[in-house]
């Protein structure tokens, strides 16, 4: 069964910075890409940011582009996302996803998703 | 970026009648989109993808149709448990935009 698992969020400042992580089990982790997905209270689902299998190509969304990075550590099947420069409309559940489909074809289709960490930010 | 719109915003629907949302695309993204539900307090689950693949353990009351820049999901009979939001999403190029989604509630 395919497990993901985040944490990391916390309230923070505006102009502050978090780190994420998402501890994934339950399939083989290097064999496929990884997404960051957000819900902002009461609203829909945006794509952040993606990162391949291999940890060498990553996409992000315009709205957090030069703000946040993401990265992964296939030793050990985690994925993170570096979030700086926060924003209140950074304010969201963020979710890790796992692309259905491994290697690089078709990364943005997401299969499994974790139960999400809540990201504040505030003054 | 493509942009994903949905319609309706909600779907009033009365148990056991037939849902049929919508969801068009800004520019092709030719059969790359798939379709999530997701239900109050709950992770979105993959429903439907490649606009007409269903997913494993869905069942064959939900279908997807359509190709190119409109697309349809079919829910045949609704049962209580497909109350929920449903989104879009296309992943035919790099971002890969979800819709703004479709709230299908009882009636």
């Amino acid at each position: 069964e395919v497990q993901l698992l985040e944490s990391g969020g916390a309230l923070e400042q505006p102009g502050g910075s978090l780190r994420l992580s998402c501890v994934a089990s339950g399939f083989s982790f290097s064999s496929y890409a990884l997404s960051w997905v957000r819900q902002a209270p009461g609203k829909g689902l945006e794509w952040v940011s993606a990162v391949s299998d291999n940890g060498v190509a990553t996409f992000y969304a315009e709205s957090v582009r030069g703000r946040f990075t993401i990265s992964r550590d296939n030793s050990k099947n985690t994925l993170f996302l570096q979030m700086s420069s926060l924003r209140a409309e950074d304010t969201a559940v963020y979710y890790c996803a796992k692309s259905k489909v491994p290697g690089a074809t078709k990364r943005g289709l997401l299969d499994s998703w974790g139960q999400g960490t809540l990201v504040t930010v505030s003054s | 970026e493509i942009v994903m719109t949905q319609s309706p915003a909600t779907l009033s629907v009365s148990p056991g009648e037939r849902a049929t949302l919508s969801c068009r695309a800004s520019q092709t993204v030719k059969s790359e989109l798939a379709w999530y539900q997701q239900k109050p307090g709950q992770t979105p689950r993959l429903i439907i993808f490649d606009a007409f693949t269903r997913a494993t353990g869905i069942p064959a009351r939900f279908s997807g149709s359509g190709s190119g820049t409109e697309f349809t999901l079919t829910i045949s009979s609704l049962q209580s448990e497909d109350f929920a939001v449903y989104y879009c999403q296309h992943y035919y190029v790099w971002p890969p935009t979800f819709g703004q989604g479709t709230q299908v509630e009882i009636k």
